[in-house]
């Protein structure tokens, strides 16, 4: 079975543009999460998805939002791009609605903003 | 802010010894622990869990012990080889669906 896969798997930017990342979730699987991982600030939640609605939402301004689609497949989209949201973006995959259900991860995004 | 903190940023192990990655969670009504070990280039790779009502779990070279009493939970790696060298996190998934890290180890293993 395929893993959690993750488009374009790197990225430049400048300062005001905005970026839309793709995410493939493992088949079957219903929910998405994105995470941003930046060397200062560790790995931090962004979003989860499932069923086509935003569970939770993490401490990210409005810049950040991001959606699914009815085959599960999500994508995040990043407005007016600081140099600060240059970061790895990954998203994850669990296969139900359940909260203890492990996440499995994509290989990421790597977003870098001139 | 987090509720998982590693203890130590960084181990340097040689080859063939055994490694112990330590992580301490503040929030007691924690339930669920995930390891995570993450390579260059890649994204955090599913290791192990433990639900609560355990304290330990064993898979394929890895252990993972939890202490409620202490709120503190640790990885153990059997043997360890080069490709073991990796970023492991400890991560708490809570009842809204976020999963909470800690900052990471970084582990060297010395041949």
């Amino acid at each position: 079975k395929a893993g959690v896969t993750q488009t374009p798997r790197y990225l430049i930017k400048t300062r005001g543009q905005q970026v839309t990342l793709s995410c493939s979730p493992i088949s079957g699987h219903r929910s998405v999460s994105w995470y941003q991982q930046t060397p200062g600030q560790g790995l931090q939640f962004l979003f989860e998805y499932f069923s086509e609605t935003q569970r939770n939402k993490g401490n990210f301004p409005g810049r950040f939002s991001g959606r699914q689609f009815s085959n599960s497949r999500s994508e995040m989209n990043v407005s007016t791009l600081e140099l600060g949201d240059s970061a790895l973006y990954l998203c994850a995959s669990s296969l139900s609605s359940l909260y203890q259900e492990t996440q499995y991860f994509g290989p990421g995004t790597r977003l870098l903003v001139l | 802010g987090e509720s998982v903190g590693l203890h130590l940023p960084t181990l340097s192990v040689q080859e063939g010894d055994n490694s112990i990655i330590n992580c301490a969670y503040s929030n007691s009504a924690s339930d669920y622990f995930i390891w995570y070990k993450q390579e260059s280039g890649k994204g955090p790779q599913f290791i192990i869990d433990i639900r609560s009502n355990m304290d330990k779990r064993q898979g394929q070279r890895v252990t993972v012990l939890l202490n409620k009493t202490v709120k503190h939970l640790s990885l153990q790696i059997a043997a360890t080889q080069p490709g073991d060298s990796a970023v492991y996190f400890c991560a708490d998934l809570s009842n809204d669906y976020k999963l909470s890290f800690g900052a990471g180890t970084t582990v060297t293993v010395r041949a």
